[in-house]
């Protein structure tokens, strides 16, 4: 089955880079997702890669993804106080009709000023 | 635009008491989803439709039933409730693969 794996805590200081990383294990995966949960609240949505892409950049997002290794990151450039939470990655192996996705256990990242 | 909305937002419970969480999402989407989230454990599907009319088992179903009630709503029902569901629980919902989910701001459920 499934599996996707997160360190559990992250730390940096205000206007360092973060890199949050990820592994998995389902080759088959279609779609990588990174979420972003801020304390009470639900996931959003901050990026995700089509598994045929190796990088996607998004203002202060970098994804890269080496499928061989199966192993995911999310970069963080000029990491902000707001950018503390919980960040999940999540990946896709289900049809259009069902989208299935398994999360990570999450990286708690601090950042401190 | 309300995206997915979950009611209640907190809620106690006493062992062997039932109760219905409720989900409604206005983007017509065609997929729906019940998550729970337990600390150092991530998210764990627990039911999902995969369109309107039909209901799937997760990965941790057991003690738990779900309605497909039209294309906007998806309700997670307890029978009754033991103090291991004692979790945050997300609804969420999505169109297709590529946009991912859109989640509910969760409902923190305590059984005692």
């Amino acid at each position: 089955g499934e599996d996707v794996e997160q360190s559990l805590f992250l730390s940096v200081r205000e206007g360092d880079s973060s890199v949050i990383n990820c592994t998995y294990t389902d080759s088959s995966s279609t779609y990588l997702y990174w979420y972003k949960q801020e304390p009470g609240a639900g996931l959003q949505l901050l990026t995700y890669i089509f598994s045929n892409m190796d990088m996607k950049q998004d203002q202060r997002l970098t994804v890269l993804l080496n499928k061989k290794d199966k192993h995911l990151s999310l970069r963080i450039a000029d990491t902000q106080t707001g950018d503390s939470a919980i960040y999940f990655c999540a990946e896709s192996t289900g049809d259009n009709a069902g989208n299935m996705l398994t999360f990570g256990g999450g990286t708690r990242l601090m950042v401190k000023p | 635009n309300a995206g997915v909305t979950q009611t209640p937002k907190f809620q106690v419970l006493k062992t062997g008491q039932s109760m219905t969480l409720q989900c409604a999402q206005d983007m017509n989407h065609n997929s729906m989803y019940w998550y729970r989230q337990d600390p150092g454990m991530g998210l764990r599907l627990i039911y999902y439709s995969a369109s309107e009319g039909t209901t799937d088992k997760g990965e941790v179903p057991n003690g738990y039933n779900v309605s497909r009630l039209n294309k906007r709503e998806f309700s997670l029902r307890l029978e009754s409730a033991a103090p291991s569901q004692t979790s945050v629980y997300f609804c969420a919902s999505s169109e297709r693969q590529n946009y991912g989910y859109t989640f509910g701001s969760g409902t923190r459920l305590t059984v005692v």
